[in-house]
């Protein structure tokens, strides 16, 4: 099955620069990326998505690569607020699952 | 629209006991997965239903199940709790066809404890 490492686990910014997260996965029949954000007490939250056929997607101050070749994608997130502190969790699936990483617990120190 | 709704939010049972776990999905989406939540594990894919069938199952065993309403509701029991059944348990919902090709929703869960 789909095998997804996230890093760092704890990422601390100072408010207004760019927070960075990486994610490998081990099947390359994955097709499809998702980004959750999870705050205390609630459900994850899809933040942006990315496909295959893609290398890249941007939504405002949140952007997503991904390098098939490599077998990762990443996540950037610039001009941090303190609202982006939270869990961020990436994923990926071929079928009918998501595998999520460990998660990445951002802090945006003001 | 309305998001996706778990209920109860919290429960606390003791081992041995059994439990149920109600989820009602995006109004007309409907798959409905399950994900176990742990510090421990992360997120792990339980089940998922598509018209009132389990369409996909994860590695759990068989004390865990569920079950589809023709509303597209869904419950999932987990029977002779143990103390690492303790977790969040996450409803997500999608549309109808599947997760490469349309988001999931999660609610906001349902925490329990087993003591």
């Amino acid at each position: 099955g789909e095998n997804v490492e996230q890093h760092p686990s704890t990422l601390s910014v100072q408010e207004g620069d760019s927070a960075v997260i990486k994610c490998t996965y081990s099947d390359s029949a994955s097709n499809y990326f998702p980004w959750y954000k999870q705050e205390l007490g609630k459900g994850p939250q899809l933040i942006i998505d990315i496909r295959s056929n893609v290398g890249e997607k941007k939504d405002q101050r949140i952007a997503v690569t991904l390098n098939k070749t490599a077998k990762h994608f990443s996540l950037h997130i610039t001009e941090t607020q303190p609202e982006d502190s939270a869990v961020y969790f990436c994923a990926a699936t071929n079928d009918y699952k998501l595998s999520f990483g460990a998660g990445t617990t951002v802090t945006v120190r003001a | 629209k309305a998001g996706v709704t778990q209920t109860p939010r919290y429960l606390i049972k003791t081992r041995g006991q059994q439990v149920t776990l109600s989820c009602s999905p995006i109004s007309g989406h409907r798959s409905v997965s399950w994900y176990q939540q742990t510090p421990g594990q992360g997120l792990q894919f339980l089940f998922e239903y598509f018209s009132e069938t389990q369409r996909n199952k994860g590695n759990f065993p068989g004390r865990f199940s569920g079950r589809q309403f023709s509303n597209s509701r869904s419950e999932m029991n987990v029977s002779t709790l143990e103390l690492g059944d303790s977790a969040l348990y996450l409803c997500a919902s999608s549309g109808n066809r599947g997760v490469t090709s349309d988001t999931q929703y999660f609610g906001p869960g349902t925490r329990l404890t087993v003591l």
